[in-house]
């Protein structure tokens, strides 16, 4: 089984500041997807990074592949409380979608007013 | 509305009571899954099913059965369920095999087994 690595485990800030969560592997991936989940929810689907060096954006939110396919990291700008929750990062090995993900354990993110 | 479907969302049985878990989903999707959530230990996959009548173990399955006999439908089931099977799970679908194919979750399924 192949095996991400996200830091750091928590983080708590107060709004307006920004943060960098980091999702990291030995293994290369396919593709790497990251997902947000709120309690009570399942996970919920933010962004799929494909191409080495892939940079995607989602308003206040940047998503960065590794060159290498083997890490990748999410940024948010001026964080607001809306953006409190469980991020998880999700690598396709075998061809992905729901019988080829693996996770990370996840950043649990809070966001103070 | 697409959407991904487990009943129930709360569950507390004893030891050894047979129970399971549905999963229905509308998106006709031919891949489904699911998976435990613990604690420190993250989304952690029990089983898999690539189309009607085709499933695989994941990383966890010891201890689960699942069935895949219609397209819609990924029922989990604890023959013989313990307390070390207490966790949040999770039934999720995507449309195809591809690689960044995105995985719809339901909003899960909290067992307690006492």
């Amino acid at each position: 089984t192949q095996l991400l690595e996200q830091s750091p485990q928590f983080l708590s800030i107060q709004e307006g500041e920004n943060l960098t969560v980091y999702c990291n592997s030995s293994s290369v991936f396919s593709s790497l997807q990251w997902y947000r989940q709120e309690p009570g929810e399942g996970p919920v689907l933010l962004v799929t990074v494909v191409t080495g060096g892939e940079v995607k954006k989602l308003k206040r939110l940047t998503f960065q592949f590794g060159d290498a396919r083997k890490d990748s990291s999410l940024h948010i700008t001026a964080a607001q409380p809306g953006d409190t929750g469980l991020y998880l990062c999700a690598g396709a090995d075998r061809g992905g979608g729901a019988d080829g993900l693996t996770f990370g354990k996840g950043t649990h993110l809070i966001i103070q007013p | 509305e697409a959407q991904v479907t487990q009943n129930p969302r709360y569950l507390i049985t004893v030891t050894g009571k047979k129970l399971t878990v549905t999963c229905s989903q509308n998106m006709n999707h031919e891949y489904m899954s699911w998976y435990r959530q613990d604690p420190g230990l993250g989304l952690r996959q029990i089983y898999y099913s690539m189309n009607v009548e085709v499933t695989d173990k994941g990383d966890v399955p010891e201890g689960y059965k699942v069935s895949r006999k219609e397209k819609r439908n990924f029922p989990l089931i604890l023959e013989s369920p313990s307390p070390n099977q207490t966790s949040l799970y999770f039934c999720a679908s995507s449309l195809y095999e591809g690689s960044g194919t995105e995985a719809f979750f339901g909003q899960g399924t909290r067992l307690t087994v006492v």
